[in-house]
Parts: structure tokens; C-alpha cells; sequence
């Protein structure tokens, strides 16, 4: 069974910083990992899909890398702004399996 | 329709009251999935669909948990004498097919039982 660590769990940084947070899972056989951002009381929003077959994506000041070897994903977040506090959470499709497994997120604050 | 829609956006209900709520997902999703998420921890997992067909319900809870997506489009869950454990966020997601592509999340029904 397909289990998802986020560390660290808080994180609170400067306006502008360059932060990573990361996301390590225990099944190698992994199909696809994606990110999402949750704002308090709201749902998920998906941020950056990777299937197996790629290492990295890219959407403006985010950067999610994919390592199956050594079971870890890093979302890299480029110059960090007050709008990005929220929830960051991965979530984990095991090959053979329809059913993602996420971690419990890492909740971000950027302080002005 | 453009995304997931879930309804109520928040339930309160009484200790010992049936609640049913409901998901409209993505227009020809196949896939559709509910998850619930207590304050500060991550979505867990409740049940699968894959058109009107549940093929997972591993995840709920007891036996007070059902849900239905009988034409393959709009589900719905439902709790029966609800408790106050059952208090958190229930997610409703929907993907095109087997989740290769990824999945969209809808905002979620906060239940409140009281």
C-alpha cells in the first residue's frame, strides 16, 4: 500500500524567499504524483501532474520534480509571495491502483 | 459543468440525523471519488466509482456510510445517525479516466455534527 510523508508539516518564510517542500512515498511503482494547494475552507487545487516517465514540471514560479529511485517529490516554489500561503499537499498514484494516497500537506505562510 | 460542484457547502446537523451530500462531477468523467479530510490532516480516502459502478469502499467508515452514483454522473453520500466523529470536510473528485491525467477536486461539504 502506497503511504505519502509530507515534511515539513508548517513552514513560514520571508516575502521573496526560494522554498522546497517536500513529499517522499514507499511504493516505487509509482504511476503519477500530483500537487495541489488547499486555501482554508476551500478544496483542492490542482497544481502540477507528473507521470512516471518525466522527472520535472514547470508552471510559472513552481517546479515539481519526480525521483521513483529514491521515492521523493519536491515542489519548488521560486520567489515566494503572501499570496502563496496555503496548504501544499501531494498526492500519489500507485501503478495497478485507480485510488491517489495523499500525505497530510505542509501549511505555508510568506509573511510580507 | 466547468468543475466539481459539491452541495451543501456546509451541513450542520444534530447527533443521530441522516445527511446526504452530493457531488455533480466534470461532465464525462468517468471516475469519481470521495475523500474525507479532518482539520489539519490529509484527504482519506472513502470510496471509488468508476461510471455507476463502486468499485472500492474500503474506505468508509462503518456501515453508516453509503454512497450511490446510479446513472453514472451525480453521486451522492450519505450518512446515517450521524456522530460527531463523522465532523470534517467531504471531498468529491472526479477524473476522465483512471486518474492517468490526473484528478480536479470540488469545495468540499463542511459537516458539522452537534
Amino acid at each position: 500500500k502506497q503511504e505519502v510523508t509530507q515534511i515539513p508539516a508548517a513552514l513560514s518564510v520571508p516575502e521573496g524567499e526560494n522554498l522546497v517542500l517536500n513529499c517522499s512515498f514507499t511504493d516505487s511503482a509509482i504511476y503519477n504524483l500530483q500537487w495541489f494547494r488547499q486555501d482554508p475552507g476551500k478544496g483542492l487545487t490542482s497544481l502540477l501532474l507528473i507521470q512516471s516517465s518525466q522527472r520535472e514540471q514547470t508552471s510559472g514560479r513552481l517546479n515539481a520534480s519526480l525521483d521513483k529511485s529514491s521515492g521523493r517529490s519536491t515542489l519548488y516554489i521560486a520567489a515566494s509571495q503572501p499570496g502563496d500561503s496555503a496548504t501544499y499537499l501531494c498526492a500519489g498514484l500507485s501503478g495497478g491502483s485507480y485510488i491517489p494516497t495523499f500525505g497530510r500537506g505542509t501549511s505555508l505562510i510568506v509573511h510580507p | 459543468g466547468a468543475g466539481v460542484s459539491q452541495s451543501p457547502r456546509y451541513k450542520v446537523a444534530k447527533r443521530g440525523q441522516d445527511v446526504a451530500l452530493r457531488c455533480d462531477p466534470i461532465s464525462g468523467h468517468v471516475s469519481l471519488f470521495w475523500y474525507q479530510q479532518a482539520l489539519g490532516q490529509g484527504p482519506e480516502f472513502l470510496t471509488y466509482f468508476q461510471n455507476e459502478a463502486q468499485l472500492d469502499k474500503s474506505g468508509l467508515p462503518s456501515d453508516r456510510f453509503f454512497a450511490e452514483r446510479p446513472e453514472g454522473s451525480v453521486s451522492t453520500l450519505k450518512i446515517q445517525r450521524t456522530q460527531q466523529e463523522d465532523s470534517a470536510v467531504y471531498l468529491c473528485a472526479s477524473s476522465l479516466g483512471t486518474g492517468g491525467r490526473g484528478y480536479t477536486f470540488g469545495s468540499g461539504t463542511r459537516l458539522t455534527v452537534v
